[in-house]
């Protein structure tokens, strides 16, 4: 089966930096993705990693190592507004069947 | 354009009682997806459709949960004889044919099995 770990939450103060980390168990693994929600919105896509490395998309960046079954997702410049739960999430198959953590409350504080 | 929309936003219901969850998928994604989500949890995958097709129903978590998909657009999910525990939000999402890795997710149906 698959399983993911990940904090349940974070507290940080505006301005600052995050990181939130993510390992996995899984079989057929294809990448990992990160994904963010506002209490009472819909999820929505930050990242993707299929290859080790580092990806960088503005104020985020995303980073996996196959080799170590583990990622994380880093935020940089805190602002309020990204007070949110964040989610790491395994792509395995060709159908892209996601297999989320259980998420990661981010507080952010002034 | 319009991006994922779902119906009803909210649904009540009385244990034992059918209901109907609808999704509108972004126009012309090929691949959808139902998932649910119980309080402060993560989402779980219930079925994926590619086209009209459901490759993998292996999140379903009885024979009480079904979705079908026309037109290769609108899906429904129907549960029927609902039970408390089927109390969650229940959230679709769509892909592109181009794109692996990102699904684009509706703002979900809150169901309350009262």
């Amino acid at each position: 089966g698959q399983s993911l770990e990940q904090p349940s939450e974070v507290t940080a103060v505006e301005g600052a930096i995050v990181q939130i980390n993510c390992t996995y168990q899984t079989s057929g693994f294809y990448g990992l993705s990160w994904y963010q929600q506002h209490d009472g919105g819909a999820p929505t896509f930050l990242s993707y990693n299929a290859l080790d490395g580092l990806e960088e998309t503005g104020r985020f960046s995303s980073f996996l190592s196959r080799s170590d079954s583990y990622g994380y997702l880093l935020l940089q410049e805190l602002q309020m507004k990204d007070s949110a739960s964040y989610f790491c999430a395994v792509h395995t198959g060709t159908a892209s069947k996601l297999t989320f953590g259980t998420g990661t409350r981010l507080q952010v504080t002034l | 354009g319009a991006g994922v929309s779902q119906s009803p936003s909210n649904k009540v219901t009385e244990k034992g009682k059918d209901v109907e969850l609808r999704c509108d998928p972004i126009s012309g994604h090929t691949a959808l997806y139902w998932y649910r989500q119980r309080l402060g949890q993560g989402l779980e995958f219930l079925i994926y459709f590619q086209g009209n097709s459901a490759p993998d129903k292996s999140g379903l978590p009885s024979d009480r949960f079904s979705a079908e998909r026309t037109g290769e657009s609108v899906s429904t999910l129907t549960i029927q004889r609902t039970q408390q525990e089927d109390s969650a939000v229940y959230l679709c999402a769509s892909r592109g044919q181009g794109s692996y890795n990102e699904q684009f997710f509706g703002p979900g149906t809150r169901l309350t099995v009262l």
